[in-house]
């Protein structure tokens, strides 16, 4: 199994819509997640980080961590055609010296 | 201030020639990672350097790719013997250190084509 792991998509939802992106963690003792953004041909950027159970809002994003469950989520209110791109979740291999591990990415197609 | 910086943004290299991609982190970040991603693909990791520790060579495809870290800061990836599957997007990304809480930094890549 891998440590992070996400539905490849596409995912697509009509412009305004709310897109909830999701990603299961392995590493019980994880504490931190991001999530980044890569458009095609462009390097990630990190859009989100979450440090404890709960909710994040930042804008139109908010990040959802679960412990208990072990899955991290990312909702994107009032999709707009220019958030379409790949969505990657990071979380730290605490038996790795904390490296950081990404999913595999979930695309994202809003529509217009 | 100064992002992750990666030189050269892309390299053509015929089959059998070596190469090597730098890589210059933001200043004072100790963890530095290397990723390849191949067009329509996801993040391959290919090695973690954290400080003074021991590298994670985990990722490296094969023998002919190898990476260095000199005085904990700019980082090269060498790969000899190019050959035509090695064409990928070559990603660097340094945080603050090994502590969970630190979120990587990519640079821009280095878009190696091999022909």
């Amino acid at each position: 199994q891998k440590e992070v792991e996400q539905n490849s998509g596409p995912l697509s939802v009509p412009e305004g819509a709310i897109a909830s992106l999701n990603c299961t963690y392995s590493d019980r003792g994880s504490q931190s997640f991001f999530w980044y953004r890569q458009y095609s041909g462009k390097s990630p950027e990190l859009i989100m980080s979450i440090y404890s159970n709960g909710d994040k809002e930042d804008g139109r994003f908010t990040a959802q961590l679960n412990k208990a469950s072990q899955y991290v989520s990312l909702l994107i209110r009032d999709s707009q055609p220019s958030d379409s791109a790949t969505y990657l979740c990071a979380g730290p291999y605490l038996y790795a010296g904390n490296m950081l591990t990404f999913g595999g990415g979930t695309r994202l197609m809003v529509k217009p | 201030g100064a992002g992750v910086s990666q030189s050269p943004s892309n390299k053509v290299t015929e089959k059998g020639k070596d190469v090597e991609l730098r890589c210059d982190p933001i200043s004072g970040h100790t963890a530095l990672y290397w990723y390849r991603q191949s067009l329509g693909q996801g993040l391959e990791f290919l090695i973690y350097f954290q400080g003074n520790s021991a590298p994670d060579k985990s990722g490296l495809p094969s023998d002919r790719f190898s990476a260095e870290r000199t005085g904990g800061s700019v980082s090269t990836l060498t790969i000899q013997r190019t050959q035509q599957e090695d064409s990928a997007v070559y990603l660097c990304a340094s945080s603050e250190g090994g502590a969970p809480n630190s979120p990587l930094h990519f640079g821009n890549g280095t878009r190696l084509t091999v022909t």
